[in-house]
């Protein structure tokens, strides 16, 4: 089974500083996509980074970048610059590469908070 | 905007009633998603569907059922409801259904059972 962890349930950062978020998953899969969304208080959840698991380059989009290490296991993401909008909950997700369907997996997320 | 559709926004019910939660998604996509947020099991995969077939089953309750029509909208059923039902409930699109398919998710309908 899969399980993906993040052990930060709240985070401040100071407006314009770089922040970086822990996740660490546990899988047995040897092909897995490991994928990043943001839930502002408004409920949607928005999609920000997605890494493969042979992706020999870390994922960057704009101000997100997935720091991956796969030998331990983990994909935090790193956001530039903060900024006031980017308060919100942040979850790290895993899919599975197999027939038997693409669910995801999500940790429990943690809430960042951006301080002016 | 995701591109995804679900509709309605808010739903308040009894218990014991059933409701229909109704999902488009994005043009061109296949693969129909179903995902439930509560505050105690956080997020979790409830079913999946691609190109009007089941392909995926998560923890979904029996009294919960869904189907994906022929126009690739999905809806999603819930009976006998009960106060732990009380979720914000997501719907998903993606491509095709790979691992590699990014799932672009609909703003949620938040159901209250009271």
């Amino acid at each position: 089974a899969q399980k993906i962890t993040q052990t930060q349930p709240g985070m401040f950062v100071q407006e314009k500083e770089a922040v970086t978020l822990d996740c660490t998953y546990d899988t047995s899969d040897q092909s897995y996509g490991l994928f990043w969304y943001k839930q502002p208080s408004s409920g949607e959840m928005i999609f920000l980074i997605y890494q493969g698991s042979y992706d020999e380059q870390n994922a960057t989009e704009g101000r997100y970048s997935l720091n991956f290490q796969k030998a331990r296991k983990s994909a935090n993401l790193v956001i530039s610059a903060s900024q006031l909008g980017d308060s919100a909950m942040y979850f790290c997700a895993m899919s599975r590469y197999n027939n038997a369907g693409n669910m995801l997996t999500f940790g429990g997320g943690t809430r960042l908070m951006v301080k002016p | 905007d995701s591109g995804v559709t679900q509709t309605p926004k808010h739903l308040i019910t009894a218990t014991g009633q059933r409701v229909t939660l109704r999902c488009s998604p994005r043009s061109g996509d296949l693969s129909v998603y179903w995902y439930q947020q509560s505050l105690d099991q956080g997020l979790q995969f409830l079913i999946q569907y691609y190109n009007g077939e089941e392909r995926a089953k998560g923890n979904i309750l029996e009294r919960f059922s869904a189907q994906q029509f022929p126009d690739l909208h999905s809806e999603l059923n819930l009976s006998s409801l009960e106060l732990g039902d009380s979720a914000l409930y997501f719907c998903a699109s993606s491509v095709v259904d790979r691992g590699t398919d990014t799932q672009y998710f609909g703003p949620g309908t938040r159901l209250t059972v009271l």
